[in-house]
């Protein structure tokens, strides 16, 4: 069964950094990109960016370049999100999701499956 | 980036009857949408990929159709299990993969 398992739930203070991080397991790690979503409380899913495990390349939506670091050791199957000094504005859920690559009548479809369970991220002081 | 919308924002509809949600493109996105379901305190999960194809183990009483810049994705008679919000994704990347809005739907 292809899974992906994310860390727990983190309760942080202003300005203090974190790590999250999310296992694959039933496929090929490095075969596939993986993204981040974020959620915040009550709202619609936002997309942060991805990387691509065999190599370590990022791309980042524009709305997080600069406040988020993606990053993935190929060798133990994790992709880990990364901030270095959180706000109050970070509390949210943040999901990592397997993004698959299929050719459908000639063109190249890139749809998200599975997604991990989530990690609920709370900075408050 | 293409701007995503869904309509209507939520709905709530009886048991079996038919349940149509719609998404809108800012841009033609040819058939690069993906429709998710999220229950509530649960990760979202694939319903749809490339419009219309239904994932695998996914009931046949959701469909969804379209190209280019609207799509629909339509319960045939919903069940109490369906209470969800629907999200739609447009991944015609680059220049962006992008979320719509959301659509909450409840049983009346």
């Amino acid at each position: 069964e292809v899974q992906l398992v994310q860390s727990g739930a983190e309760v942080k203070k202003p300005g203090e950094s974190l790590r999250i991080s999310c296992k694959g397991s039933g496929y090929t790690f490095t075969n596939n990109w993986i993204n981040w979503v974020r959620q915040m409380p009550g709202k619609d899913l936002e997309w942060m960016g991805r990387i691509d495990p065999s190599d370590s390349y990022t791309n980042y939506s524009p709305s997080f370049q600069g406040h988020v670091t993606m990053s993935a050791d190929k060798s133990i199957s994790t992709a880990y999100l990364h901030w270095s000094s959180l706000k109050a504005s970070d509390t949210a859920m943040y999901y990592c999701v397997r993004q698959l690559h299929h050719l459908l009548s000639g063109n190249k479809h890139k749809w998200f499956d599975p997604w991990g369970q989530g990690t609920l991220v709370t900075v408050s002081s | 980036d293409i701007q995503m919308t869904q309509s209507p924002s939520s709905l709530s509809a009886s048991v079996g009857d038919r349940v149509t949600i719609t998404c809108r493109a800012s841009q033609d996105i040819n058939n690069y949408l993906a429709w998710y379901q999220q229950k509530p305190g649960k990760a979202p999960e694939l319903l749809i990929y490339a419009a219309s194809i239904l994932q695998s183990g996914v009931p046949s009483r959701f469909s969804g159709s379209g190209s280019g810049t609207d799509f629909t994705l339509t319960v045939s008679s919903l069940q109490h299990e369906d209470v969800a919000t629907y999200y739609c994704q447009n991944y015609s990347d680059p220049p962006g993969i992008t979320f719509g809005p959301g659509t909450k739907v409840e049983i009346k």
